[in-house]
């Protein structure tokens, strides 16, 4: 049982490129959520989906795409990475049966230069 | 606008000594609020989830607290170790539901260094 798994662990970009973060659970979680963490600005919600088949936006989502692959999978895309866009993001999953107790990937550290 | 706060930012103890890490919301129609712990470089590990229903809940040597009406939650670690060194989060999920109800407003976080 892995939980929450991200891939890749670190990535730089160059401005302007691509790239998808993936994220998977083996929870049986309906929801999963991409967060990304800054210094001084805490825990930010970009995407998050409720079930398989939905998708909505957090806090910050421009600039960020989601896809809800399936049920164990959401991925987060960067269609034109900006510099703005360093950051660690995080995947995390919950369930309604267990009160939303959220759980956390390990993250993705993302530089974009 | 749900605010959370958590204070002091950072924190050190001795080992063995009792501590208490505070946090404050400023919007009580919350659903749960949740303590997690981060190490340096690592995502965030669930140590306890309060229902708004609920007053505490333990988990060895891990106590949180929860007031709901005066916005305040606290979690208590009795005996602290050197590998409790770590940030201390805490975040809240909103009352409503419907658009937004799955977000949660975390806090800024302690940083908890114990000193052998």
């Amino acid at each position: 049982n892995a939980g929450v798994t991200q891939t890749p662990k670190f990535q730089v970009l160059k401005t302007g490129q691509s790239m998808t973060l993936q994220c998977a659970q083996d929870m049986n979680h309906n929801s999963m959520y991409w967060y990304r963490q800054d210094p001084g600005m805490g825990l930010r919600l970009i995407y998050y989906s409720a079930s398989e088949g939905t998708t909505d936006k957090g806090e910050v989502p421009n600039g960020y795409n989601v896809s809800r692959l399936n049920k164990r999978e959401f991925s987060l895309r960067l269609e034109s990475a900006a510099p703005s866009q360093t950051s660690v993001y995080f995947c995390a999953s919950s369930e309604r049966g267990s009160s939303y107790e959220q759980y956390f990937g390990p993250g993705t550290r993302l530089t974009v230069t | 606008k749900q605010e959370v706060t958590q204070i002091p930012a950072a924190l050190s103890v001795p080992e063995g000594e009792n501590l208490v890490l505070n946090c404050s919301f400023t919007d009580s129609a919350i659903y749960n609020l949740q303590w997690f712990r981060q190490d340096p470089g690592k995502g965030l590990t669930s140590l306890l989830l309060i229902q708004s229903s609920q007053r505490e809940q333990t988990s060895g040597r891990l106590n949180a607290s929860l007031d709901k009406s005066s916005g305040r939650s606290t979690l208590y670690i009795a005996a602290s170790q050197p590998g409790d060194s770590a940030t201390y989060l805490c975040a809240v999920r909103p009352a409503y539901s419907g658009a937004g109800s799955y977000q949660l407003t975390f806090g800024k976080g302690t940083k908890l260094s114990v000193i052998p």
